[in-house]
């Protein structure tokens, strides 16, 4: 059975970087077809894709992320990062790492147990 | 168009049909696969239909998932409690170049 868990620093402080990791176990990040994905949930809001990428390093980001956002991947480790930079207290969030089971199409079938960011000094 | 549209709020009673509808444009529902996830708090997301009309292994019969056009629906028959949770739809959005979800629709059982 695939697992996904994310890890990484529960507090941030504004300006600085958030950085996750999600592992992945019971299955390869290499498998052709699917994509790994970064999703979050801030506090009383909905979902919001934050970016997608794939084993070969291919990646897709949110427009509205997109120049804070960098997704990246270790096929050695079975892992994939986040690294959101800038960081302002809108970006407190349960963060969920994901797998898209259609390639990049937002059908994410396998979910992170997800993690709270807290952004505050 | 950076979120699909849903109604906030949806609810009924058990056994009734409830519909959740998600709204969008040519260049998400029109040309993309919609699926739909099921969230309940403190929980992570679980996908409840793929592929438009799609359901996971494990998932009930009792929720389906139709599209037409640029709109998409969930319905859930046969209502229980259990089915009381927060429902999101999603898609790929070829001029974002992004994944977009709805806004979400919170599924009360009265």
């Amino acid at each position: 059975q695939l697992q996904v868990q994310e890890s990484g620093p529960g507090l941030v402080k504004p300006s600085e970087t958030l950085s996750l990791t999600c592992t992945v176990s019971g299955g390869s990040i290499s498998s052709s077809s699917y994509y790994w994905g970064w999703i979050r949930q801030p506090p009383g809001k909905g979902l919001e894709w934050i970016g997608s990428i794939y084993y070969s390093g291919s990646t897709y980001y949110s427009p509205s992320l997109k120049s804070r956002v960098t997704i990246s991947v270790d096929t050695s480790k079975n892992q994939f990062s986040l690294k959101l930079t800038s960081v302002t207290a809108a970006d407190t969030a349960v963060y969920y790492c994901a797998r898209d089971n259609m390639g990049a199409t937002g059908s994410f079938d396998y979910w992170g147990q997800g993690t709270l960011v807290t952004v505050s000094s | 168009q950076s979120m699909l549209t849903q109604p906030p709020s949806a609810s009924g009673t058990p056994g009734q049909t409830v519909t959740i509808s998600c709204s969008g444009s040519s260049s998400n529902i029109g040309s993309n696969f919609v699926c739909w996830y099921q969230h309940l708090p403190g929980t992570a997301p679980k996908l409840v239909i793929y592929g438009n009309n799609q359901r996971p292994s494990g998932v009930p019969d009792r929720l389906s998932g139709s599209k037409s056009g640029t709109s998409a629906s969930l319905a859930i028959s046969g209502l229980r409690p259990e089915d009381e949770a927060d429902y999101y739809c999603a898609a790929w959005d070829d001029s974002l170049i992004g994944v977009i979800f709805g806004g979400g629709t919170k599924l009360t059982v009265l």
